[in-house]
């Protein structure tokens, strides 16, 4: 079935330090990986995704990864900072339906 | 560019009512929008996929006549919530995607609907 693990549910890193979130998809035919940020009341934001004919994007202090084989992909924030600080959501699309599924969320927070 | 707009931003309303919310793309002509239902400090549900001029595609679960989804025009996309009851409280987001070429969705920045 559709599905999309996403961990760990919260994190807190200190200021300037890294954070990875882990998530795991379902489809194997799934194709575009995006992660979203979301603070408290407001949209989701694209900060930046990833498809499957690559393994890995950058972009400043953000990057992400992925490995098709074991069906994870990750994201990766380096030098955090307290802005940093928000619920951040994988998802995958599964091409079957061009529908896009999310996973649980990581509430990151940066201890200043 | 790329901005979805949603209307109302927040609706409290009486039980056994309907509520609308309406969702545009401005800058942008949507092929596809979609509908999503976030409860506090969870993850965003898709409800329903809906394409310029066809019937809706509703997930597993979601009940069709409780929310009516309309996409009349390739920028706007109305959600109708109806004979609302206070279960039905929550945050409802739509994104937009310009076209099938294209994977990323734009979202907009979301209803919050009470209902007492």
């Amino acid at each position: 079935g559709e599905n999309v693990e996403q961990h760990p549910s919260t994190l807190s890193v200190q200021e300037g330090d890294s954070a990875v979130i882990k998530c795991t998809y379902s489809d194997s035919a799934s194709n575009y990986f995006p992660w979203y940020k979301q603070e408290l009341g407001k949209r989701p934001q694209l900060i930046i995704d990833i498809r499957s004919n690559v393994g890995e994007k950058k972009d400043q202090r953000i990057a992400v990864t992925l490995n098709k084989t074991a069906k994870h992909f990750s994201l990766h924030i380096t030098e955090t900072q307290p802005e940093d600080s928000a619920v951040y959501f994988c998802a995958a699309r599964y091409s079957s339906a061009s529908k896009i599924i999310f996973g649980s969320g990581t509430r990151l927070s940066i201890r200043p | 560019g790329a901005v979805v707009s949603q209307h109302p931003s927040w609706v409290i309303c009486k039980s056994g009512t309907s509520v609308k919310i309406e969702c545009r793309s401005l800058d942008f002509q949507a092929t596809t929008m979609f509908w999503y239902r976030q409860f506090p400090k969870q993850s965003l549900m898709l409800m329903a996929t809906s394409n310029e001029g066809s019937k809706a595609t509703y997930e597993q679960g979601v009940e069709k006549d409780k929310f009516l989804i309309n996409h009349a025009s390739l920028t706007l996309s109305t959600l109708t919530v109806t004979s609302a009851h206070p279960e039905d409280s929550s945050f409802y987001i739509c994104s937009a995607r310009a076209s099938l070429e294209t994977d990323t969705q734009y979202f907009g920045p979301g209803t919050r609907l009470t209902v007492l």
